[in-house]
């Protein structure tokens, strides 16, 4: 049973360049969003979606994109990569409904810009 | 402004006592407070959760205590192990935004052997 899969693990990338960070997820959760989290605070969260084809802002959205053309998929875009985007990247899925149900977390995308 | 603080952010206990993690929150809107565990290069696990309209729930040998009046929540770890040592997030969320959830900056936790 894998969970939440991100891909890659690290990345190093050069101020201005472009990526996507993979996210899937085999649980069937209606429920996907990626987090950022840099040394010392929480998670933010960045966007998320609550279903397929439905995608919504987080706290800290800016410089990234996001689609969810199926249910299993949350692909997250930076679009002009900055420094300040130097961060562990998170994905979660959990499944609809109340706030009690838990997240569920990949192990991060470590993410380098230069 | 920040509506969920840990504003411990770290702990050491000796094995076999009481860890007592602290988490405080401003929006009264929140209805469900989750506690996550995180292992280094690992992603966060999910360890127990707390209905707002509850004061508390035990999970083995770990109990999360709410006071809504205070805005306060804690978790309690008895007996503490060398293996409990990983951060640990509180998390908020209410039924009004999809459920999403707001996080604290953790608190890191030693137990000693």
């Amino acid at each position: 049973n894998a969970g939440v899969t991100q891909t890659p693990k690290f990345q190093v990338l050069k101020t201005g360049q472009s990526m996507t960070l993979q996210c899937a997820q085999d649980m069937n959760h209606e429920y996907m969003s990626w987090y950022r989290q840099d040394p010392g605070m929480g998670l933010r969260l960045i966007h998320y979606s609550v279903g397929a084809g439905i995608t919504d802002q987080g706290e800290v959205p800016n410089g990234y994109n996001v689609s969810r053309s199926t249910t299993e998929d949350f692909p997250l875009r930076l679009l002009s990569a900055a420094p300040s985007q130097t961060s562990v990247y998170f994905c979660a899925s959990r499944k609809a409904g109340t706030g009690a149900q838990p997240q569920h977390f990949g192990d991060g995308t470590r993410l380098s810009i230069l | 402004d920040q509506q969920v603080k840990q504003n411990s952010p770290s702990l050491s206990v000796q094995e076999g006592r009481i860890s007592i993690l602290n988490c405080d929150y401003t929006n009264s809107m929140f209805d469900y407070f989750l506690w996550y565990k995180k292992y280094p290069a690992e992603g966060p696990t999910f360890l127990i959760s707390i209905s707002s309209i509850k004061d508390k729930n035990e999970d083995g040998r770990f109990t999360v205590f709410l006071n809504k009046s205070a805005k306060h929540l804690s978790l309690h770890i008895v007996p503490s192990q060398p293996g409990d040592s990983a951060v640990y997030f509180c998390a908020a969320s209410d039924n009004t935004n999809a459920g999403k959830s707001t996080f604290g900056d953790g608190t890191t936790l030693t137990v000693k052997p």
